[in-house]
């Protein structure tokens, strides 16, 4: 089955302790991105990457990094996790941006 | 720069009747447009994608129409069932902006009464 996997899909912390949220896609994609979702906010990217070799910032990557060291995987790192990063993130994935894209999940989480 | 609209934020309809969610674009520079379903607590699931150059896209009772000219899109819903409740997204990728993401409007929920 073609999908987008995220891990965790709920998870709570304390502030300043490192994680990783995975996000995994099988259909080949070159195109993934990750946002995140706030009430009243909406959906706001954080980075992208159209191929293993290039990745940028979207809108609110303070306090986020990422890595591509292959195609199928894209995971959001939090190096020190603060209260204002308490949110929904989706992981996305396309065979480019403006094909349709395919979101995961998402993980829900809660820093303390 | 882009934004986008959508009205209303909420709508509740009884089962069976036909409905238009509206999506609203600033920028006409849009390589395509694209409605997405999200259930409470859950992911976006793609319902259509309309290119900039078509007018309409259909699947099973949805139906998707675009008009760049005046930034508008219409999902129309026929016959609306209980399972069609949810959130409802239209975003774009604009193409005069050199980032590569999606721009979301804000949602319609729509709650479809038995």
């Amino acid at each position: 089955e073609a999908q987008v996997t995220q891990n965790p899909r709920y998870l709570i912390t304390v502030t300043g302790k490192k994680l990783t949220v995975t996000c995994s896609q099988n259909m080949n994609h070159e195109y993934m991105s990750w946002y995140r979702q706030d009430p009243g906010l909406g959906l706001r990217q954080i980075y992208y990457s159209m191929n293993v070799e290039v990745t940028d910032k979207g809108d609110v990557p303070e306090g986020y990094k990422v890595s591509r060291k292959e195609k199928r995987n894209f995971p959001l790192i939090l190096e020190s996790p603060s209260p204002n990063q308490t949110s929904l993130y989706f992981c996305a994935s396309s065979l480019s941006f403006i094909e349709t894209q395919y979101f995961g999940p998402g993980t829900r989480l809660l820093v303390l | 720069k882009q934004e986008v609209t959508q009205i209303p934020a909420a709508l509740s309809v009884p089962e069976g009747e036909n409905l238009v969610l509206n999506c609203s674009f600033t920028d006409s520079a849009i390589y395509n447009l694209q409605w997405f379903r999200q259930d409470p607590g859950k992911g976006l699931t793609s319902l259509l994608l309309i290119q900039s150059s078509q007018r309409e896209q259909t699947s099973g009772r949805l139906n998707a129409s675009l008009d760049k000219s005046s930034g508008r899109s219409t999902l129309y819903i026929a016959a609306s069932q209980p399972g069609d409740s949810a959130t409802y997204l239209c975003a774009v990728p604009p193409q005069m902006d050199s980032s590569y993401k999606l721009i979301f409007g804000s949602g319609t929920r729509l709650l479809v009464r038995p």
